[in-house]
């Protein structure tokens, strides 16, 4: 059985950094055509992708974001960090993490997602 | 506002058939197979429903398909019942440029 957990604060302050941790279980991310995906959803919206690390450390940036953003991986730990700096509060969302079916775009499996606010 | 845009929302009575169309362009549901299909519920995370344009994702009724035209997708959704009623989003690998991964707006979906 393959599950994501997000873990990380549920608030952060204006033009503090916001790291958030993929804790997952039931495949490996150092398997070839594993991919793990980050995508946040601002309350009431559609989902936005921010970044993608692959089996063999292959990293996709949404590169509006991408001078905030940094993904890793922690392959003997099973954990994906995606790091955002900076933050406002636009981006206060929903963020999820995903596991990319066999290298293409669609995402299989989600975490349960976890609520980061950033008050104005 | 998002790439690929969708209906906000669409009904139909338990029974029916309702397509969902997602539209795009030529540098992502017009030019690859990437187009995948999520329902969410209230509160929930988006769940796979199909990807690669017309595969089922792996527990998914088969009263559940896609297709593709052009740069349109679509999702139909046969013998709607009251838990199809859910928000229901595309999403696409695009080669725009700053980004890969696009989604729709979103349709709401709502059983009479």
């Amino acid at each position: 059985q393959i599950t994501l957990r997000e873990s990380g604060p549920a608030l952060v302050k204006p033009t503090q950094a916001l790291t958030l941790t993929c804790t997952f279980s039931g495949f490996s991310l150092s398997s070839s055509g594993m991919c793990v995906t980050w995508v946040r959803q601002p309350p009431g919206k559609a989902p936005e992708w921010l970044a993608r690390i692959d089996w063999d450390g292959d990293k996709y940036y949404n590169k509006f974001l991408k001078t905030r953003l940094t993904i890793s991986k922690d392959t003997s730990r099973n954990q994906v960090v995606l790091a955002l700096t900076n933050v406002d509060p636009g981006d206060t969302a929903t963020y999820y993490c995903a596991r990319i079916r066999a290298s293409g775009w669609a995402a299989e499996d989600w975490g349960q997602g976890i609520l980061v606010t950033v008050p104005s | 506002q998002s790439a690929l845009t969708q209906p906000a929302s669409v009904s139909g009575s338990p029974g029916q058939s309702l397509t969902i169309y997602c539209t795009g362009s030529t540098s992502d549901i017009g030019g690859y197979n990437y187009v995948s299909w999520y329902r969410q519920y209230p509160g929930e995370a988006p769940k796979l429903l199909i990807y690669d344009v017309t595969n089922r994702a792996s527990g998914v009724s088969h009263l559940v398909s896609g297709s593709k035209s052009g740069n349109t997708a679509f999702l139909t959704i046969s013998g709607l019942q009251s838990e199809d009623e859910a928000d229901y989003y595309c999403g696409s690998y695009t080669s725009s440029g700053n980004l890969l991964w696009v989604f729709g707006g979103g349709t709401k979906l709502t059983v009479l």
